[in-house]
């Protein structure tokens, strides 16, 4: 694809529901960041992997967030039993090594009710 | 990582240069300067980045003082689409280029 894409565009869960968030890099990013961003809010960075290394999750907000990457490309978020204050907006970027810029996707809505 | 400090908005007349400042007055001599913005409802996008040479390019121009420990991004000729929030990152990209995103500046173009 031509950018970095997210799947679903908007979510409605219901509170207490698992949540999965999709997201398809740039072919050939080795990096993929992970970022919220709440109602008139700037970005909460959650979870970054970088070609093989280990994720830095050192965002990630508790443990109900999770997230992994399948043979370093496609990346899938997880929240677990969802709260109402997971209602956000999520963000995925991905980027090639080195000195380069981050694509961000257009983010997925989440709300949950 | 190293800490950004900016304004946290600012105005702008239409068609003339606007000068988003940016303080990072910690940075490392490996860390690079990088501006995004954010336009409402839309992802993040890159601008421009630079180490310590100024640099341009067709959207903006960033000016690094000598001692890196802040930063100018010019916008030479405004629009009312460069209404956006400005996020100005400092990161190294050989420990992992973690973008980290402060408040920005929310610039608001006039006409």
């Amino acid at each position: 694809g031509a950018g970095v894409s997210q799947s679903p565009s908007n979510k409605v869960t219901e509170k207490g529901k698992d949540v999965e968030l999709r997201c398809d890099p740039i072919s050939g990013h080795t990096a993929l960041y992970w970022y919220r961003q709440s109602l008139g809010q700037g970005l909460e960075f959650l979870i970054y992997f970088q070609g093989n290394s280990a994720p830095d999750k050192s965002g990630l907000p508790s443990d109900r967030f999770s997230a992994e990457r399948t043979g370093g490309s496609v990346s899938t978020l997880t929240i677990q039993r969802t709260q109402q204050e997971d209602s956000a907006v999520y963000l995925c970027a991905s980027s090639s090594q080195g000195v380069t810029e981050a694509f961000f996707g257009q983010g997925t809505r989440l709300t949950v009710v | 990582d190293a800490k950004t400090t900016q304004p946290t908005s600012m105005d702008c007349a239409e068609g003339r240069a606007a000068n988003l400042p940016c303080n990072h007055s910690t940075i490392s001599g490996n860390e690079y300067v990088y501006w995004y913005r954010q336009i409402h409802s839309q992802g993040p996008q890159y601008i421009i980045h630079g180490l310590k040479n100024n640099e341009t390019n067709e959207m903006a121009s960033l000016i690094i003082t000598e001692d890196r420990k802040s930063s100018t991004l010019i916008l030479p000729h405004a629009t009312l689409r460069d209404t956006a929030v400005y996020y100005c990152i400092v990161s190294d990209p050989a420990a992992g280029n973690k973008l980290t995103f402060g408040g920005g500046t929310r610039v608001l173009v006039k006409p």
